[in-house]
């Protein structure tokens, strides 16, 4: 069955620019979207359509998109930053939405 | 605003079933899909399914597909979720999240199901 990858973590500073890559075969044909999930509470939509903030979203926030590789870039984080993100998609056919593995992003 | 409000949680024997529901506010309920998703301890989010609220047509995860029920009803804009033959591997938070435009997902806040002997 098809599945987006993404790295299980990633650390960055206060400050700095943390990138979180999604890849899969489809993400040339089809959207990606990121959650953010902050611990102990329900997901939060960020990015649509690729690289669509949603309303409310801090600007720092931004998607790019390149073959088959997705990025959520977060330019100067900050400590509330710190949550699991996920990507999803939809398989080739269209049909099927997917979630990637999640990547935790530490902020040291 | 857009709200989803979910079921409590529920503890449940193996082997049982379980019905999760999620009723939908602030907008017109059969406007908009229901998708389900659940997510185990520690684990990261799994897509069951999802529902056209308009027509019941319903798209299943192959992995699902021989144990799942999504149904809902418009007269009160609630959606469900019924999971059967449960096993411990079925323990998870269910979401419930309305697939919006351009395939934006409006989270419920989750339910929480057991699985214990």
């Amino acid at each position: 069955s098809y599945a987006l990858t993404q790295p299980p973590s990633v650390s960055v500073s206060p400050g700095q620019t943390a990138r979180i890559a999604c890849s899969g075969d489809a993400l040339p044909k089809q959207y990606t979207y990121w959650h953010q999930q902050k611990s102990g509470q329900a997901p939060v939509l960020v990015i649509f359509k690729d690289t669509e903030r949603l309303s409310g979203i801090p600007e720092r926030f931004s998607g790019s998109s390149s073959g088959t590789t997705v990025t959520l870039t977060i330019e100067g984080v900050q400590a509330e930053d710190e949550a699991d993100y996920y990507c999803q998609s939809r398989d080739s056919s269209g049909t099927y939405w997917v979630f990637g593995g999640g990547t935790k992003l530490t902020v040291l | 605003q857009v709200q989803l409000v979910q079921s409590g949680a529920e503890v449940k024997t193996p082997g049982a079933s379980v019905r999760v529901s999620c009723k939908g506010s602030g907008y017109t309920f059969t406007r908009y899909d229901m998708n389900w998703v659940r997510q185990g301890a520690g684990q990261g989010l799994e897509w069951m399914g999802w529902m056209n609220t308009d027509t019941g047509y319903r798209v299943y995860a192959q992995k699902f597909q021989d144990r799942v029920t999504m149904t809902r009803d418009t007269s009160t804009s609630t959606a469900y979720l019924e999971l059967n033959s449960l096993t411990s591997e079925d323990t998870a938070i269910y979401y419930c999240a309305r697939g919006g435009d351009e395939g934006k997902f409006d989270w419920g806040q989750g339910t929480l199901v057991t699985v214990s002997s």
